[in-house]
């Protein structure tokens, strides 16, 4: 079975500084990746996705996510944050082979401050 | 372009009575359709989801049923709701043979009272 793991909950951080949301999975195939983030009251929009080749990858917004297999992991990060990027990111993982379903993290919840 | 419509946005509904809520699609054809519900600080659960019009699979036994009455148009209903139905419903899609990435609605959310 194919599961992921948001580590952090919550993470609080000051306006212009740096953030990171770390994100691992687990699977026994390839998997295609995917970071959404959802404002409140609101739908979930697509950040970016790493489907193949490069294994950085730049979305909107200024986020970029590095894809490292031996560690399973898909981390989000961007270099500089502003107050309107505080909402609930997800990261999601589809295996190659399921056919249909996006598997969900639990979500963590980004704090800007200024 | 392709858009996702949900509605109601909110809904107050007693325990005990019926639910329908309704998602369309605009702008693709023949689009997977996916039924999600969203409790606070339990991430996304996938409902159902459906491949064509009257092709529903369940994922999660429940008190809900979903419907496909037309290419681009996916109900999720319930005769008697409970009130552990409340919550954030999301509608999204995706595209046939694609890599599987969706695409949300902008969510209704139910409080069962």
């Amino acid at each position: 079975a194919q599961s992921v793991t948001q580590l952090d909950s919550q993470v609080p951080v000051f306006e212009e500084a740096p953030v990171e949301l770390r994100c691992n999975y687990s699977s026994s195939v390839s998997v295609y990746l995917f970071w959404y983030v959802q404002y409140p009251n609101q739908g979930l929009q697509l950040l970016l996705k790493y489907l193949s080749g490069s294994t950085l990858v730049k979305g909107i917004n200024g986020f970029e996510a590095e894809f490292n297999k031996s560690q399973t992991s898909f981390h989000l990060r961007k270099p500089s944050v502003h107050i309107s990027d505080t909402a609930e990111y997800f990261c999601a993982v589809n295996p190659s082979n399921s056919g249909y379903a996006l598997n969900f993290g639990k979500g963590t919840s980004l704090l800007v401050t200024p | 372009s392709q858009t996702i419509h949900q509605w109601p946005a909110t809904l107050v509904q007693p325990v005990g009575s019926p639910l329908s809520l309704e998602c369309t699609v605009e702008g693709t054809s023949n689009p997977n359709l996916y039924w999600y519900r969203q409790a606070a600080g339990r991430g996304l659960q996938l409902l159902f989801y459906s491949v064509g019009i009257g092709q529903i699979s369940s994922e999660v036994p429940q008190n809900l049923s979903a419907s496909r009455p037309q290419d681009r148009q996916f109900i999720l209903s319930s005769k008697k709701l409970l009130l552990s139905d409340s919550g954030f419903y999301l509608c999204a899609w995706s595209v046939v043979g694609g890599f599987y990435e969706q695409y949300f609605g902008p969510g209704t959310r139910l409080t069962v009272t």
